[in-house]
């Protein structure tokens, strides 16, 4: 089964600094990912991918870094809003049938 | 106006009583799935729908079913509602391949 682990339910940082979120993979059958971007009372919004071809996307501020061989995933956020407090899920993007495993969700709260 | 609209946003209702969730979306999309959130976990795909014609379940579907009544609705029923069903979900569109897919605001279901 695949699966997908954010193992920090939580991360505080300061305002300007840099925010990284951290997801480890198993059994992914394609190697692509995503992050979706939560605010309460509100649905996930798309914020990013990557996919096997290449170990680093970026986007704005937002960066994505994908290890194969460690099945380890990174988003980095430079620098740091307070708009950016939200949960942020790390997805495994599935089969062609968009099937997406979601982790647990990684909670960041930005102070000013 | 929201892409992808859900009604009701908030539902009590107790054990044993069928209830349905609607969705509704304007992005002229083929493909629709039902999740459900549970504290701490990420979001669990319950069924999905290419078309109209086409319906599969998904990770959870135990105790759902669900109507693809046009292109743009589809619902999500509980046939006889248990405690452990109280949770988030949310209703996503989405183009082929459907790794991005665009969410609902949710609605929050508690079943006493």
């Amino acid at each position: 089964d695949q699966q997908v682990k954010q193992n920090s339910p939580s991360l505080s940082v300061q305002e300007g600094r840099i925010s990284i979120l951290n997801c480890d993979y198993t059994n992914s059958m394609f190697d692509y990912f995503l992050w979706y971007k939560k605010y309460p009372a509100e649905g996930p919004t798309f914020l990013i991918s990557i996919s096997s071809i290449k170990d680093k996307n970026e986007d704005g501020r937002f960066t994505v870094f994908l290890n194969k061989s460690a099945k380890h995933l990174s988003l980095h956020i430079v620098p740091s809003q307070p708009g950016d407090s939200a949960v942020y899920f790390c997805v495994d993007g599935g089969t062609s049938y968009g099937k997406l495993t979601f982790g647990q969700g990684t909670i960041l709260t930005v102070h000013p | 106006d929201a892409d992808v609209t859900q009604t009701p946003r908030n539902r009590i209702t107790k054990t044993g009583k069928r209830i349905m969730l609607e969705c509704s979306q304007t992005k002229g999309h083929d493909r629709m799935y039902w999740y459900r959130q549970d504290p701490g976990l990420g979001l669990r795909l319950i069924y999905y729908s290419f078309d109209v014609k086409d319906i599969n379940k998904g990770e959870i579907s135990d105790g759902y079913s669900v109507s693809r009544q046009a292109q743009a609705k589809f619902s999500l029923s509980l046939e006889s509602a248990i405690p452990n069903q109280t949770a988030l979900y949310f209703c996503a569109t989405s183009d082929p391949p459907g790794r991005v897919q665009f969410f609902g605001p949710g609605t929050r279901l508690t079943v006493l």
